[in-house]
């Protein structure tokens, strides 16, 4: 069965800290991960994806494999970074399977 | 650019009444999706579909039923809404293709209460 879990509901960090939200997830196939971000107010949207190796907004996640993981890093948080994050797994059956979310505030 | 609409951003109404949800996507996109997003529980998937006429149920489609009658509608049916079902609700449609390129694209969610 496949599972996505993002172990913080609530991450605080200051303004030009470091941030990572955990993305651990279960699925016997190949999986394809992706990053959903909901700033206040408006709809969700695909941040990055881990088949395209982009930064975007100066976020990165890398999939390893080994450790079923695909945390999202940024190595100096701004405001406007604030915002709801999910991580998500497609599988080869097109479903995708979200975390339960990651809530992010990034301290003035 | 991908455009998912859905016919309502607030509603409001009452125990038992029977409750219609539209999403339209003008995409071209097999793929549809309703979610419910709850704090704290994420999004889980009330029913999908991947082409005209189709659906699966997916995590939770107790107290929910699903319509495709044309590609670009996919409509979520209460029968009889009840105070639980008080949520938001995403749509979403993506591509059928098996490129790692299809993500899906969400609607603005509807905030519906049950009163």
């Amino acid at each position: 069965a496949q599972r996505v879990t993002q172990p913080e509901k609530l991450l605080s960090v200051f303004k030009g800290a470091p941030v990572e939200l955990k993305c651990n997830y279960s699925y016997s196939g190949s999986p394809e991960l992706f990053w959903y971000v909901q700033y206040s107010r408006q709809r969700l949207q695909l941040l990055l994806r881990h088949i395209s190796r982009e930064s975007i907004k100066g976020f990165t996640a890398d999939l390893n494999k080994g450790e079923t993981s695909f945390h999202l890093k940024k190595p100096f948080a701004q405001e406007e970074d604030s915002a709801m994050y999910y991580c998500a797994l497609r599988n080869t059956g097109n479903q995708f399977y979200f975390g339960t979310g990651t809530s992010l505030t990034v301290i003035p | 650019d991908v455009k998912v609409t859905q016919s309502s951003r607030y509603l409001v109404k009452r125990t038992g009444e029977k409750v219609f949800l539209e999403c339209v996507q003008d995409m071209d996109h097999e793929n549809m999706f309703w979610y419910r997003q709850d704090p704290g529980l994420g999004l889980r998937l009330i029913y999908f579909s991947y082409d005209v006429k189709m659906k699966e149920k997916g995590d939770i489609p107790e107290g929910y039923s699903v319509s495709r009658e044309k590609k670009e509608r996919f409509s979520l049916i209460l029968e009889s809404a009840s105070t639980n079902q008080t949520s938001m609700y995403l749509c979403a449609s993506s591509s059928l293709t098996s490129s790692s390129y299809n993500e899906q694209f969400f609607g603005p969610g509807t905030r519906l209460t049950v009163l």
